[in-house]
């Protein structure tokens, strides 16, 4: 098994920009999250999906969507790219909702 | 308002002495986790604590979770400088499906 796989790993946007974070797992697991860290924070929810078709906001929503067609793929959508989205995110996997899985992470820039 | 509170937030200490990392909440957790992250990578899950006054071990670390699940400790024992790093706890809400973060305490063990 490969895990949970994201990409890009790094990419620079410029304001307005639009861009997709892929993510992939091949676990099998219905449970999937997207968090993003700021520098030297914690993580913050922004979306997650509990199975294929279902799909619910977090923490921090605004500024993105995401959408669930299958049960292996969960993209996060930055439709218009902001300074305050430079971040650190982390897609995560859990069979059951009680521990995660994570990816190793997409480090983007907004100029 | 940040729904779970880690304290310290920072903690610098020599090799070989004790430590205790603490994870407070006002509210009822279904399952509690503790993750470790290194720099440059994911969270990676370390315990999973489910049922109220549970303590579980990993070798030199010992978990408990709040006899009224709303909070948790990480306990480490003789600490060496392979145990620094970011410690997060998470909580699954017992209403939803979410696993929320703590912002984390970093933890640096000094030779």
């Amino acid at each position: 098994n490969a895990g949970v796989t994201q990409t890009p790993k790094f990419r620079i946007l410029k304001i307005g920009q639009s861009m997709t974070l892929q993510c992939t797992q091949d676990m099998n697991h219905n449970y999937m999250y997207w968090y993003r860290q700021d520098p030297g924070m914690g993580l913050k929810l922004i979306y997650y999906s509990v199975g294929a078709g279902i799909t619910d906001k977090g923490e921090v929503p605004n500024g993105y969507n995401v959408s669930r067609s299958t049960t292996e793929d969960f993209p996060l959508r930055l439709e218009l790219a902001a300074p305050s989205q430079t971040s650190v995110y982390f897609c995560a996997s859990s069979p059951a909702g009680t521990k995660a899985l994570f990816g190793p992470g997409t480090r983007l820039t907004v100029l | 308002t940040q729904l779970l509170e880690q304290s310290p937030q920072f903690l610098s200490i020599q090799e070989g002495e004790n430590l205790t990392v603490y994870c407070n909440s006002s509210s009822v957790f279904s399952s509690l986790q503790w993750y470790r992250q290194e720099p440059g990578e994911g969270p990676v899950l370390l315990v999973t604590v489910v049922t109220g006054g549970e303590v579980k071990k990993l070798k030199r670390l010992t978990f408990q979770f709040g006899d009224a699940r709303k909070d948790s400790s990480l306990h480490i024992t003789a600490a060496q400088p392979g145990d620094t790093g970011l410690y997060l706890c998470a909580a699954r809400m017992n209403r939803d499906d979410k696993i929320i973060f703590g912002k984390g305490t970093r933890l640096h063990i000094l030779p």
